[in-house]
């Protein structure tokens, strides 16, 4: 059973081109998650969704970014314009279930955006 | 307490001994509490999940506590080996999202 996949792991970008991460979740995973971890700080919510619908975008920057889980198909993270701020490591998270009552919430091993 | 915080940052431990570190979060609006193992260039891997105040999980050599009333975990390594040398995170669960703490490096000496 393959965990949480996501590619590319490695993106090198120059300043205004766009980026996009993708995440493919879990086998029998509805729910999907997106965090940031900036250099020297921590993991950070961004945003949560379950196929075709955005539950929680209130930790994403309100501009450039998005976030989509279409009916089919991975996760995408979509950072247009790139800055030199969005270089950080992008990870992707999976649940069965909404992430209350003890349901597990699995990684994937992370996507490392660099802007040069 | 505002924010999840884990003390200490970081650890070393000489292999064979016995360590614990804590996790301290806010204890209103909890739904569950997350351990995770994280080494470099891996996906953090899931520990524990503990939902209910007193909760003790087990998994091999390493065990995990929670108090949600005083909002604190401790996680406990039995016997340390090398290949305990990670960094653990937790997480606070509110409202689906996951809030974590910076983190205790844990380094095993042989």
């Amino acid at each position: 059973n393959a965990g949480v996949m996501q590619n590319p792991r490695h993106l090198v970008r120059r300043r205004g081109q766009e980026a996009r991460l993708r995440c493919s979740p879990m086998k029998g995973h509805s729910h999907v998650y997106w965090y940031r971890q900036l250099p020297e700080e921590g993991l950070k919510f961004m945003v949560y969704l379950q196929k075709e619908n955005i539950i929680d975008e209130s930790g994403m920057p309100k501009e450039r970014f998005s976030a989509e889980f279409p009916k089919e198909g991975p996760s995408i993270l979509r950072i247009q314009q790139v800055v030199r701020g969005d270089s950080a490591a992008y990870f992707c998270a999976s649940s069965r279930e909404q992430g209350a009552d003890g349901n597990t919430i699995y990684f994937g091993e992370g996507s490392w955006l660099t802007v040069v | 307490i505002l924010n999840v915080e884990q003390s200490p940052q970081s650890l070393h431990v000489q292999e064979g001994d016995s360590t614990n570190f804590t996790c301290s979060f806010p204890s209103s609006n909890f739904y569950a509490l997350h351990w995770y193992r994280w080494e470099t260039a891996k996906s953090p891997e899931a520990l524990f999940v503990m939902t209910l105040n007193g909760d003790e999980k087990k998994k091999g050599r390493i065990s995990a506590t929670l108090n949600t009333k005083e909002g604190y975990s401790y996680l406990y390594i039995k016997g340390s080996q090398p290949e305990d040398s990670a960094t653990y995170l937790c997480a606070s669960l509110t409202d689906y999202k996951l809030s974590f703490g910076a983190g205790t490096t844990v380094t095993v000496r042989a």
